[in-house]
């Protein structure tokens, strides 16, 4: 069975610190990993998309593969308390087919002022 | 570019009673995904579309929910008869080719 496992939180961090959040997957198949962002009573929004090993960054975001550990990272540089919410890692088998997300619980961080 | 729309936003129904939800993905998407997402949890993939054609369905309870995407556009999902435990958020979401974009759901309360 494939899973996604986070470390449910809360995660608190002060403002203007670095947030780091970590994902675990089970599926050695796995080939996409993707971090969304969701408000309570909003929906999932993508904000990071990651296919191969090393970093990738995106403004305040960075995004970290290692799938020979089958561990992905999301670093928050500068965080804003808008930044707080909760973050789904979600993975996915590509190459044609069914290729639905496989999400993780997400993790809650809060952004203390 | 509009988003993903699903309609309605809010639904209480009682148990045993029937509801659909439905969605319209982003213009020019091929793939569809209807996800459940109970409170707390990370969602849950119910059933993907390409274009009409149902991919993956292996996660759907089919003995009560069905899901219907005509002319590869718009798609229904429908619970029938309601439970208490299908009470959740049922996200719709559209790909293109890798990334998946949601819609705001629509919200279940099953009394």
């Amino acid at each position: 069975q494939k899973e996604v496992e986070q470390n449910s939180g809360p995660l608190s961090v002060p403002e203007g610190a670095i947030a780091s959040l970590n994902c675990t997957y089970s599926d050695r198949g796995s080939q996409s990993f993707f971090w969304y962002r969701q408000y309570s009573g909003k929906s999932p929004e993508l904000i990071m998309s990651i296919y191969s090993n090393g970093d990738k960054e995106d403004g305040r975001f960075t995004a970290q593969l290692n799938k020979a550990s089958q561990y992905v990272s999301l670093l928050i540089r500068d965080s804003q308390p808008s930044d707080s919410a909760t973050y789904l890692c979600a993975v996915r088998r590509t190459g044609g087919g069914a290729d639905g997300l496989t999400f993780g619980k997400g993790t809650h961080l809060i952004i203390q002022p | 570019e509009a988003g993903v729309a699903q309609s309605p936003r809010y639904k209480i129904i009682e148990k045993r009673q029937s509801v659909a939800f439905w969605c319209n993905p982003i213009s020019g998407h091929a793939t569809l995904y209807w996800y459940q997402q109970i409170l707390g949890q990370g969602p849950k993939l119910l059933i993907q579309f390409q274009n009409n054609g149902v991919v993956d369905d292996s996660q759907l309870p089919k003995d009560r929910f069905s899901a219907e995407r005509l002319k590869g556009v718009d798609s229904t999902l429908k619970i029938q008869p309601a439970k208490l435990e299908d009470s959740a958020v049922y996200l719709c979401a559209s790909s293109a080719i890798t990334e998946a974009f949601f819609g705001q759901g629509t919200r279940l309360t099953v009394v």
